[in-house]
């Protein structure tokens, strides 16, 4: 596709549901990043996917949060028993490989946990 | 631990003023710093992004300086006007990271008609 796009754009959950958001990156983009950001706050990072592989999940925060890539294109990021503290704008972004250039991110998917 | 502090938070300005918005991190061991664009309900939007080598970068009316060793970058918009309200992040690529980014909370710019 022309950019990132990420689905839904917003999201509405109680506490304690299962939530995936869907990120479909740049085609011929190897490298998917998801990032969190909150109110008032700069992105922080979750995880790195490189082809299909989870390179880095560190930035996770706990064992509620996954994310996977399966066939190295689209990721789905996956929060399991959601928290009101999850709420937040969830982003994704693409680039044809590691480096700075090329980085384009989607519109986020805003999710707010009641 | 790589800290990104952005101030202000807002500022409002009437059309045609130049400004700055100022970026400053705590551990000069960087890689590069880039400043982004995010407006409301879309995605962000890279403008500007300075190796550590380097002093300056400008594209059209934005002018970026990276002043490494004192841990400070500036963003610097000439004739600034209406479409260019928006909130501006700074990121940071320590040394060591590949990919990973620091951010700032970014300036709330507001331009007045």
């Amino acid at each position: 596709g022309a950019g990132v796009s990420q689905t839904p754009s917003n999201k509405v959950t109680e506490k304690g549901k299962y939530v995936e958001l869907r990120c479909d990156p740049i085609s011929g983009h190897t490298a998917l990043y998801w990032y969190r950001q909150s109110l008032g706050q700069g992105p922080e990072f979750l995880i790195y996917f490189q082809g299909t592989g989870a390179a880095d999940d560190s930035g996770l925060p706990n064992d509620r949060f996954f994310a996977v890539r399966p066939e190295g294109s689209v990721s789905t990021l996956k929060i399991q028993r959601t928290e009101r503290g999850d709420s937040a704008v969830y982003l994704c972004a693409s680039s044809p490989g590691l480096g700075d250039y090329g980085y384009t991110f989607g519109s986020g998917t805003r999710l707010t946990v009641v | 631990k790589q800290e990104v502090t952005q101030i202000p938070a807002a500022l409002s300005v009437p059309e045609g003023e130049n400004l700055v918005l100022n970026c400053s991190f705590t551990d000069s061991a960087i890689y590069n710093l880039q400043w982004f664009r995010q407006d409301p309900g879309k995605g962000l939007t890279s403008l500007l992004l300075i190796q550590s080598s380097q002093r300056e970068q400008t594209s059209g009316r934005l002018n970026a300086s990276l002043d490494k060793s004192s841990g400070r970058s500036t963003l610097y918009i000439a004739a600034s006007q209406p479409g260019d309200s928006a909130t501006y992040l700074c990121a940071v690529r320590p040394e060591g990271s590949r990919y990973q980014l620091i951010w700032g909370a970014g300036t709330k710019l507001i331009i007045k008609p």
